[in-house]
């Protein structure tokens, strides 16, 4: 049963201090996708990554949250400095070819910023 | 822009009644339409899909029907059991930058559903 994984699933860290969030796709998966659920705004995308490379990235705060693919199994998503106000859960989700419309979704990474 | 909307919860039902959880929609496209569920401590999972107009998405008992001319895609089931309980999230998949084959999707808030037995 393939599924999207993500590390950690819980993080708690101190204000200004940088976070990296970690995600493997589904093997085969050419797309993924970041995502910022909290109870205030719903699910936010954050980034969109086909074959590695960035298409979207403007629902990303730019000047503290990057995004990358250092390879087809890893995508990163990481905060500098990070703020109380990014506390949230974040997912990961992929998916393939024509039908990236139809997403597969990780558990997520509940983060925690004091 | 793109937009979902869908009935505010939190819906609190006993087991085995019938389920409603309605969803609209705005798009300038012809968007696929999903309902996604999340169960707690996990992320979504695709619950079913319509990709045209006048399709119906169905799995575990769950059902909609994609409505061009109401814009709607309203998720029932009949005889819902306490294993339902979640958060159900409606969602449209709409191309965008000009075409090719990207796609994005737009969520609505989620509906918490409750069912006690």
């Amino acid at each position: 049963d393939a599924r999207v994984t993500q590390t950690p699933r819980h993080k708690v860290t101190e204000m200004g201090q940088e976070v990296t969030m970690r995600c493997q796709p589904i093997l085969g998966h050419n797309t993924v996708f970041w995502y910022r659920q909290t109870m205030m705004q719903g699910l936010e995308l954050l980034a969109y990554f086909r074959n590695r490379a960035p298409l979207d990235d403007s629902g990303m705060p730019k000047d503290r949250f990057s995004a990358e693919m250092p390879d087809a199994t890893l995508a990163t998503l990481k905060i500098q400095p990070s703020e109380p106000r990014d506390s949230a859960v974040y997912f990961c989700a992929s998916g393939w070819g024509l039908a990236d419309y139809e997403q597969y979704f990780g558990p997520g990474t509940r983060l925690t910023v004091t | 822009g793109n937009s979902v909307t869908q009935m505010e919860g939190p819906v609190t039902l006993s087991e085995e009644a019938f389920l409603t959880i309605n969803c609209t929609y705005t798009a300038t496209g012809y968007p696929s339409l999903f309902w996604y569920v999340q169960y707690p401590g996990e992320g979504l999972q695709l619950l079913l899909k319509a990709t045209k107009a006048d399709d119906k998405g169905s799995n575990k008992g769950f059902e909609a029907t994609y409505r061009k001319e109401t814009t709607s895609f309203h998720l029932e089931k009949g005889s819902v059991q306490v294993s339902d309980s979640a958060v159900y999230f409606c969602a449209l998949s709409d191309r965008w930058g000009g075409g090719g084959s990207n796609y994005k999707l737009t969520f609505g808030k989620g509906t918490l559903l409750t069912v006690n037995p």
